[in-house]
């Protein structure tokens, strides 16, 4: 069974901070990802990452960036946590480079920014 | 430019009855479609998926119908059960993509009644 891992199920932080989510995936998947849901919006692309040190932006990356230096380790960054970051973070990752892998997700971290 | 829509928010329907979720996408370039599932408080998990060479896929009580040529996908759910009651998301991909990157559409919060 495919297992990712989250650091946190719920984060509250102040507006200023610097946040790290964390995200640990254990069948050596090549493939990661970060998304946001936020009501309405359904899941939203933040970074992805096909390879260790590689990285290309989602579809919003603005005010967010990532981390990849070991393959089963994905982690998102914001620098500078602002109030409408407040979401559901979700973590997934997925086997290879095709079209038709399915992407595993893990629990998610509801991010609350004061 | 949202490419994958799902225009109905929720669904409610009743126990034993057929539950039918939609979804339109526009880029023609997809040509693999997956459904997912989520109950809140954790990760979306796979349900069922279909390649664009097909236009039917059935999987139990979960069947996917695709219409190409309306850029229109469906899932059936036949009979639905209150376990069934989730948000379902609908996502899109096309070959040659980078690290077979999904688009998700807004999800449909599908309530099963007793």
């Amino acid at each position: 069974d495919v297992k990712v891992t989250q650091s946190s199920r719920y984060l509250v932080k102040r507006t200023g901070e610097k946040v790290f989510l964390e995200c640990v995936q254990d069948m050596d998947h090549e493939n990661m990802f970060w998304y946001r849901q936020d009501p309405g919006l359904g899941l939203r692309l933040i970074y992805f990452s096909y390879d260790v040190k590689m990285k290309e932006k989602g579809d919003i990356p603005e005010g967010y960036s990532v981390s990849r230096e070991k393959k089963e380790r994905f982690s998102l960054i914001l620098e500078s946590a602002s109030t409408n970051q407040t979401s559901m973070y979700l973590c997934a990752s997925s086997f290879g480079t095709g079209s038709r892998d399915t992407q595993y997700f893990g629990p998610g971290t509801r991010l609350t920014v004061l | 430019d949202q490419q994958v829509k799902q225009n109905s928010p929720s669904l409610s329907v009743q126990e034993g009855r057929i539950s039918i979720l939609n979804c339109d996408y526009t880029n023609s370039m997809f040509d693999y479609f997956l459904w997912y599932k989520k109950y809140p408080a954790e990760g979306p998990t796979f349900l069922i998926s279909i390649s664009s060479i097909k236009d039917k896929n059935e999987d139990g009580r979960f069947t996917v119908f695709l219409n190409k040529s309306a850029k229109h996908l469906s899932l059936h759910i036949v009979p639905s059960q209150p376990g069934d009651s989730a948000v379902y998301f609908c996502a899109a991909s096309a070959t040659n993509t980078n690290a077979g990157k999904s688009t998700f559409g807004d999800g449909t919060t599908l309530t099963v009644k007793p």
